[in-house]
């Protein structure tokens, strides 16, 4: 599978445990993009990175979220003491050199729910 | 105020409708406009984008942007029981800005 792959594919945790979301881009793709999914709404931009450079952040991206792109390839998000408010689909995203985010293509990404 | 308008729908159609979708936005800035397509926990598909102001064509799909109005359309011919999906609008800066989806159901 050539596609963008996000691991795991559900993750049920307690609130105030730590939780970890991987993402694999396409091969050669530079960009990679985090964004947050809530029932009912659309996906909202979290983080960006180009190669390893993160680039831009939302306000949304609290100081629990934090996310890396250490050799750019794959990509890690991490939330820190989840709240149940952070239940949400987690969506990663790349896309190849000159086209930016046009050309973004989509995991199947990670439903956290926070009980 | 959102960046990107979307009415959520729902939207019911006969099989061979046209299913007509629309997004509005406020950021002028904006030059690529895209629509997706997602699949009941799946992610977003991208169907086709359009740069700037005009019509174009992919088979059934046709989109529309009016820039000068920020509004911008999808239609769909020949609707298909297996086009039932949510359509996301979004447009870009050096992110993308998606609207809330319209969840669409072709009634075979």
């Amino acid at each position: 599978d050539t596609g963008v792959s996000q691991n795991p594919r559900h993750k049920i945790t307690k609130r105030g445990q730590n939780v970890t979301f991987r993402c694999d881009p396409i091969s050669e793709h530079n960009r990679l993009y985090w964004y947050r999914q809530t029932l009912g709404q659309g996906p909202e931009f979290l983080t960006y990175f180009q190669n390893e450079a993160q680039l831009e952040k939302s306000r949304l991206l609290s100081d629990r979220f934090s996310a890396e792109r250490p050799k750019g390839s794959f990509s890690t998000l991490e939330i820190q003491r989840t709240e149940q408010g952070d239940s949400a689909m987690y969506l990663c995203a790349s896309s190849p050199p000159g086209t930016g985010p046009t050309e973004a293509f989509f995991g199947q990404g990670t439903r956290l729910t926070v009980v | 105020q959102k960046e990107v308008e979307q009415d959520p729908g729902p939207l019911s159609v006969p099989e061979g409708a046209i299913v007509s979708l629309n997004c509005t936005y406020s950021n002028s800035a904006f030059q690529y406009f895209m629509w997706y397509r997602q699949y009941s926990r799946k992610g977003p598909e991208l169907l086709m984008y359009t740069y700037s102001s005009g019509n174009k064509e992919d088979g059934r799909f046709t989109a529309q942007v009016d820039k000068s109005s920020k509004y911008i359309s999808l239609f769909i011919r020949d609707s298909q029981p297996s086009d039932s999906a949510t359509y996301l609008c979004a447009m870009n800066d050096y992110k993308l800005s998606f609207g809330a989806g319209t969840t669409v159901t072709v009634r075979a």
